[in-house]
């Protein structure tokens, strides 16, 4: 069955350094796969997605990620960490038409 | 306009009560979905609305009833909730033609008591 696995489930990074936050999928087929932001009580807001092609994807607020087939992964990654970037990140994974399955998330909070 | 826009932002209702929840996109997409997230944990899929007819129910209770009046305008009716119910509730839309991603609204915090 398809499945996305977020090993971590919170990380603590100082403002500006870097970050990586890791993704795992499982799907038979070329995924389409995503990332998502979610601040407090909010709505999701897409970060990025790869569909096909060049497996490094941009995406907005200097967000990142690399699509790597043999490891099965979808890493997030951003160069420098700003305040405003404390926030729940879920990665997903497209199946079927109209379907989505999320990971559990990871809650990132970012040290002065 | 890429904006999904759900009201009311919070809700507080009592078990006995009526209540509908609503959704709203202008960007011309032909799916729609409603989900449940509740507090740390990710958006779990209720329904899935493509061309207007309901495509995907994940054996929600009967106490939710969806409706998608027209292409851009989805409603989540409930009643006779349960306080674990309470939760954020999700609306999304997608172009509807394949997969892609999703645009989510900034969801409808109800609270059952």
């Amino acid at each position: 069955a398809q499945s996305v696995t977020q090993p971590d489930i919170h990380i603590t990074v100082s403002e500006g350094a870097s970050l990586e936050l890791r993704c795992n999928y499982s799907y038979g087929a070329t995924p389409y796969l995503f990332w998502y932001v979610q601040s407090p009580g909010q709505g999701l807001q897409l970060l990025l997605k790869y569909f096909s092609g060049d497996t490094l994807v941009q995406g907005i607020k200097g967000f990142e990620a690399e699509f790597k087939r043999s490891q099965s992964s979808f890493n997030l990654r951003k160069p420098s960490v700003h305040w405003s970037d404390a926030a729940e990140y879920f990665c997903a994974v497209g199946v079927n038409n109209n379907d989505m399955r999320f990971g559990a998330g990871t809650r990132l909070t970012v040290k002065p | 306009d890429t904006e999904v826009t759900q009201t009311p932002k919070h809700l507080v209702m009592g078990m006995t009560n009526k209540k509908s929840l609503k959704c709203e996109q202008h960007m011309g997409h032909r799916a729609m979905y409603w989900y449940k997230q509740k507090a740390k944990k990710p958006p779990e899929l209720m329904f899935v609305y493509s061309y207007e007819k309901l495509s995907i129910n994940e054996s929600v209770p009967s106490r939710f009833s969806p409706e998608c009046p027209n292409s851009s305008l989805l409603n989540l009716h409930l009643h006779a909730l349960q306080p674990e119910d309470s939760a954020l509730y999700l609306c999304a839309s997608a172009p509807g033609v394949g997969l892609s991603e999703q645009y989510f609204g900034p969801g409808t915090r109800l609270t059952v008591t």
